[in-house]
């Protein structure tokens, strides 16, 4: 199957500071890629579809700015997380369909104190 | 409005049981239903349905899709505790490449 890399795989870092997560497909190309906040024993909540080369589109309650999604290349989205606060303490997941299936990032534990 | 509904939202079984989870959807442009696992990070595929009545099956997993009454359900039997995880079910639409996920169930498997 097809294999997607994310890192870092966990990050603590100081309310107000920026984060960045990277989410790479390595045995493919991935013109879209999916992102993704999952809450403990709950389900993924999509935050934005990336697409290589234009904007990101981003579901209805999620603030663009505050979540800054690049698409630069076909095997590389980065979701960076500015001026982090507490609540945006939290697991972030990527994803890339391949084959008309998902394959999955091993996720981000953010945590902001 | 598209949605993806799994119940139940958790599940506490005992080892040799056996468990069917459900996810009911209405999704515009159905394309495939996908079921995945996930224990601790990434979730990991199960099955992808597509034709109704056609049961899919993987050792103690099987699924199965019923395209006109627009659900899907998953059936472990002889659960063991390596089974304790969140089961998610995604549904593909053929417009704009969306998957749409469920509420997840969480299903713990106690010895």
């Amino acid at each position: 199957g097809a294999v997607v890399s994310q890192h870092p795989s966990w990050v603590i870092c100081k309310s107000g500071t920026s984060v960045k997560i990277e989410c790479r497909s390595l045995d493919f190309q991935a013109t879209t890629m999916f992102w993704y906040r999952q809450f403990p024993k709950q389900s993924l909540m999509l935050m934005a579809t990336s697409n290589e080369g234009s904007k990101a589109t981003y579901e209805q309650g999620v603030e663009k700015d505050k979540f800054l999604i690049n698409h630069a290349s076909l095997t590389l989205s980065t979701l960076t997380v500015t001026s982090a606060h507490p609540e945006d303490s939290s697991f972030y997941i990527c994803s890339a369909a391949v084959n008309e299936k998902l394959f999955f990032g091993s996720g981000t534990q953010l945590s902001v104190l | 409005e598209d949605k993806v509904v799994q119940s139940p939202l958790s599940l506490v079984v005992h080892e040799g049981d056996t468990v069917t989870l459900n996810c009911s959807y209405e999704v515009t442009n159905f394309r495939s239903l996908l079921w995945y696992k996930q224990e601790k990070k990434a979730p990991t595929f199960l099955f992808m349905l597509t034709s109704s009545g056609i049961e899919k099956k993987s050792g103690r997993l099987s699924s199965i899709l019923d395209k006109k009454e627009l659900f899907s359900i998953l059936n472990i039997t002889a659960t063991q505790t390596g089974d304790s995880a969140i089961y998610l079910c995604a549904v593909e639409s053929n417009t704009g490449n969306q998957f749409y996920f469920g509420t997840g169930t969480s299903l713990t498997v106690i010895p």
